[in-house]
């Protein structure tokens, strides 16, 4: 089985602060892990993916995550944060498991960005 | 390209009621998704495809019918809705199998239902 924990439903930061959002998962295979965005009644968009390649994974706006196997964690970072960075942000871990195509997504979090 | 479409947009339905909705993509993906999203559960799948004319159920298949009968089409049924069914459902599609290297999902705007 797998299962995805997103910490903190709303987190809130200052214009120019540290972005931090995180996600622990746990997985029986290994898994492949994502992070989406998604803007105010709009569909859900790719920012990042982890893929085995490496374990610091760089998307796009300026978003990185670090995969760490030992704490099990895929947290989500951005330096500065920017107004249009306020969004829902969701962790995803997906695996190939007997051929079902088991997608699990964590349950969001909302970051809002303080001018 | 369009990417990822689905219609309609917003529909309010009666218990009972049926309804289709429809996702399109034109990039020519085989594999095709349709997801509920509910407040603080994140997102749930309901079926999905992995080619023309195949299907499968997902999480939360129950209440739900799908068809894919070309290639860029799939679609998602209600026999008789629930109020249970009032979410937001979202469509997504990708070129690779779920849990591949390759994987990327793309996905529509979504379609508001409501069940009253």
């Amino acid at each position: 089985a797998q299962s995805v924990t997103q910490l903190g439903s709303h987190v809130s930061v200052s214009e120019g602060a540290l972005v931090l959002l995180r996600c622990n998962y746990s997985s029986s295979v290994p898994p492949y892990l994502f992070w989406y965005v998604q803007y105010p009644n709009q569909g859900l968009q790719l920012l990042l993916k982890y893929t085995s390649a490496a374990t610091l994974v760089k998307g796009i706006n300026g978003f990185e995550a670090e995969f760490k196997k030992s704490e099990t964690s895929f947290h989500l970072t951005k330096p500065s944060a920017h107004m249009s960075d306020a969004a829902e942000y969701f962790c995803a871990v997906t695996s190939n498991s007997g051929g079902y195509q088991k997608v699990t997504f964590g349950t969001g979090t909302k970051l809002q960005v303080i001018p | 390209n369009a990417g990822v479409t689905q219609t309609p947009k917003f529909r309010v339905l009666k218990t009972g009621q049926s309804m289709t909705l429809l996702c399109a993509q034109d990039m020519n993906h085989e594999y095709m998704y349709w997801y509920r999203q509910d407040p603080g559960m994140g997102l749930r799948l309901i079926h999905y495809s992995v080619g023309e004319g195949t299907t499968a159920k997902g999480e939360v298949p129950d209440g739900y019918n799908v068809s894919r009968l070309k290639k860029q089409n799939f679609l998602l049924g209600l026999e008789s809705a629930a109020p249970s069914q009032t979410s937001v459902y979202f469509c997504a599609s990708s070129y690779s199998i779920l849990g591949t290297a390759r994987e990327t999902q793309y996905f529509g705007p979504g379609t508001r239902l409501l069940v009253l």
